[in-house]
């Protein structure tokens, strides 16, 4: 149980278009996801939190108008990276907390961007 | 400012000994204290998770040992494998909103055959 995947798995785009990354999670609701960026060799870095129905909360430095992020349903949060560079080259990772439980949250299995 | 502090960055071990890492945290309201593990390309996966009422856990081969006082906990895997290389990455809890996860920067290990 408590599985969350990631589409795509990796992606390749132009610099100047935009991308969207699906975050869903297989066998439970998910009333919070996270968003993460992780580059080569470092930790985890939150990028922002998202709750079902309500606009995200980003972390200090995150541009939301860069990084769109819609948890529109229990099951599904979308990051869309807008107007891309090479800059944001990265890994994402996101991950989904059940409702109720306060602790323990389910990692996806990442996206590798690669912007050109 | 780093709020948990992870070390040693890196970490290699014959097969059959034992790995440690350590994590120290900062702030007393972190109340979970979760360890993950992640391959190359591959999401975090859950290893084990502590709270601070409890000073040790076991799951398998691998312990977590915590010291509420030092405001430090390890991650200690016995008869270490070649399978467990991988990036160990503590993490701890806050509290407030949404109950972020603060992450350590991570310790590589490699395992030897």
């Amino acid at each position: 149980g408590a599985v969350v995947s990631q589409h795509p798995s990796w992606v390749i785009c132009k610099s100047g278009t935009s991308v969207k990354i699906e975050c869903r999670s297989l066998d439970f609701q998910a009333t919070t996801m996270f968003w993460y960026r992780q580059f080569p060799k470092q930790s985890l870095m939150l990028m922002a939190t998202s709750n079902e129905g309500s606009k995200a909360t980003y972390e200090q430095g995150v541009e939301k108008d860069k990084f769109l992020i819609n948890h529109a349903s229990l099951t599904l949060s979308t990051l869309t990276v807008t107007s891309a560079h090479p800059e944001d080259s990265s890994f994402y990772i996101c991950s989904a907390r059940t409702p109720g439980q306060a602790t323990e949250q389910y990692f996806g299995p990442g996206t590798r961007l690669t912007v050109t | 400012q780093q709020q948990v502090k992870q070390s040693p960055q890196s970490l290699i071990v014959q097969k059959g000994g034992i790995s440690i890492i350590n994590c120290a945290y900062e702030n007393t309201a972190f109340d979970y204290f979760p360890w993950y593990q992640q391959f190359p390309g591959k999401g975090p996966a859950l290893l084990i998770a502590i709270r601070p009422d409890v000073s040790e856990k076991k799951e398998g081969r691998f312990t977590i040992s915590f010291n509420k006082s030092a405001k430090q906990f390890s991650l200690h895997i016995m008869d270490s494998q070649p399978g467990d290389s991988a990036t160990y990455f503590c993490a701890a809890l806050g509290a407030g909103n949404n109950r972020k996860l603060i992450w350590g920067l991570g310790t590589s290990l490699a395992v030897n055959p």
